[in-house]
């Protein structure tokens, strides 16, 4: 099966800085999502990305298939950015998620 | 927000007991799947269904057993819980492989320990 590798695994910043976390897959995957778990462990959706590049605030995602990686890019950070940042892929036809081990991110006031 | 009810949301069992945790949906999405989450693995595949009655193992079933008599329940059993099986469990639905969009989404999950 696929293998899913983030990095950072662990990220500390200062609010107001940007930040870029990677996801790694070992092989094609045509179903791509970045999730935050929350400090009360909610998983929330935030890009449904197999391909291209989306934005929705102050978050973006690419993710480059043909290279099997993908990247989240946090602007202007706020505490509330504050968790555990997944990213998940899986192959068209068995539609199983496998997850990376996460990017724990903690923004300082 | 997706419809997705798990319940309980939490509980505590004795080792040895059979546990049944459920997941209700109201999206009428065709596939359902059971992950657990623990430190370190992140989330992990248990089992999933792509239809009433149509079930598959995840990577980590060994100890589980799962059952989907209606579209909109999916029921997961540990049929003699163990120590090993302290988790939080997550529910997560999506659509039909042949719809533009596959997206899973997750319900809030179960926190089960077992002593």
């Amino acid at each position: 099966g696929i293998q899913v590798e983030q990095s950072p695994p662990d990220l500390i910043l200062q609010e107001g800085a940007n930040s870029t976390l990677r996801c790694n897959f070992s092989d094609s995957v045509n179903n791509l999502q970045w999730f935050h778990q929350n400090p009360w462990g909610q998983l929330i959706n935030l890009f449904y990305i197999p391909s291209g590049t989306k934005q929705n605030g102050r978050l973006s995602a690419t993710t480059v298939a043909t290279e099997r990686y993908s990247l989240l890019y946090i602007s202007s950070s706020q505490t509330t950015d504050s968790g555990v940042y997944f990213c998940a892929g899986g192959i068209q036809g068995a539609q199983k998620l496998v997850f990376g081990q996460g990017t724990r991110l903690t923004i300082n006031p | 927000d997706a419809g997705i009810t798990q319940s309980p949301r939490h509980k505590v069992t004795e080792t040895g007991t059979p546990v049944t945790l459920r997941c209700h949906q109201t999206e009428n999405h065709r596939y359902m799947y059971w992950y657990r989450q623990d430190p370190g693995h992140g989330l992990r595949l248990i089992h999933y269904s792509y239809g009433v009655k149509d079930t598959d193992k995840g990577e980590v079933s060994d100890g589980y057993s799962v059952s989907r008599s209606k579209t909109e329940d999916f029921l997961l059993t540990l049929e003699s819980a163990t120590s090993s099986q302290t988790s939080v469990y997550f529910c997560a639905i999506s659509a039909d492989l042949r719809t533009v969009n596959t997206e899973a989404f997750f319900g809030q999950g179960t926190r089960l320990t077992v002593v």
